[in-house]
């Protein structure tokens, strides 16, 4: 069945330290990758997407991900974070035709930034 | 500029009264998705519609009900019967076809609080 994981509910890092946040996947074919950021009390905010090509991909505000086939992986990275930075992100698969909708959504990671 | 319009940001609701959420759009995408987060569970998926006068149940659809009379509209109602109604509900979008990925294009949420 197709699924997303994200291992951390909850990571804390330093302002200016390197993040990287993880997300495995488990899809019958060939997956369309999604990270999404969201704001307390706020809407999903796309951040980056991979469809095909190159397996690194670059997103807005900095981020960066990276799809690794071979381990059904799509880790977000940023190299230098930002206070700004504190939200939940969410990674999602797709397409999907489901009762789950049109993504499959992971049930988040909470990013807090200390001083 | 394209988007996704919710409204009201803040709802407040007694006990046993009906409420419904608007969700309008202007991207001309032809589906549309309703969303419920609670802290921790991430996104479940209400209803969502393809297209004009046709929409199918989500994962928790009990308690709810939609319609989609209009491209650009997609109003949720939460009755009576929903037992737990306290969330925060996110609307989407998306453009099926054949080069369907599943982006989904998400308004910036209503709460509702039950009182």
């Amino acid at each position: 069945a197709q699924s997303v994981t994200q291992p951390d509910i909850h990571i804390t890092v330093s302002e200016g330290a390197s993040l990287e946040l993880r997300c495995n996947y488990s899809y019958g074919a060939t997956p369309y990758l999604f990270w999404y950021v969201q704001s307390p009390g706020q809407g999903l905010q796309l951040l980056l997407k991979y469809f095909s090509g190159d397996t690194l991909v670059q997103g807005i505000k900095g981020f960066e991900a990276e799809f690794k086939r071979s381990q059904s992986s799509f880790n977000l990275r940023k190299p230098s974070v930002h206070w700004s930075d504190a939200a939940e992100y969410f990674c999602a698969v797709g397409p999907y035709g489901g009762s789950q909708g049109n993504l499959i959504f992971g049930k988040g990671t909470k990013l807090s930034v200390k001083p | 500029d394209g988007g996704i319009t919710q409204s009201p940001k803040y709802l407040f609701r007694k006990e046993g009264q009906n409420v419904t959420l608007s969700c309008e759009q202007n991207l001309n995408h032809d589906a549309m998705y309703w969303y419920r987060q609670d802290p921790g569970q991430g996104l479940r998926l209400i209803y969502y519609s393809q297209i004009v006068n046709d929409f199918q149940k989500g994962d928790i659809a009990e308690g709810y009900s939609v319609s989609r009379e209009k491209k650009e509209s997609f109003p949720l109602t939460v009755t009576s019967a929903q037992k737990n109604p306290t969330a925060f509900y996110l609307c989407a979008s998306s453009q099926p076809g054949h080069q369907n990925t599943g982006e989904l294009f998400f308004g910036e949420g209503s709460r509702l609080t039950v009182l």
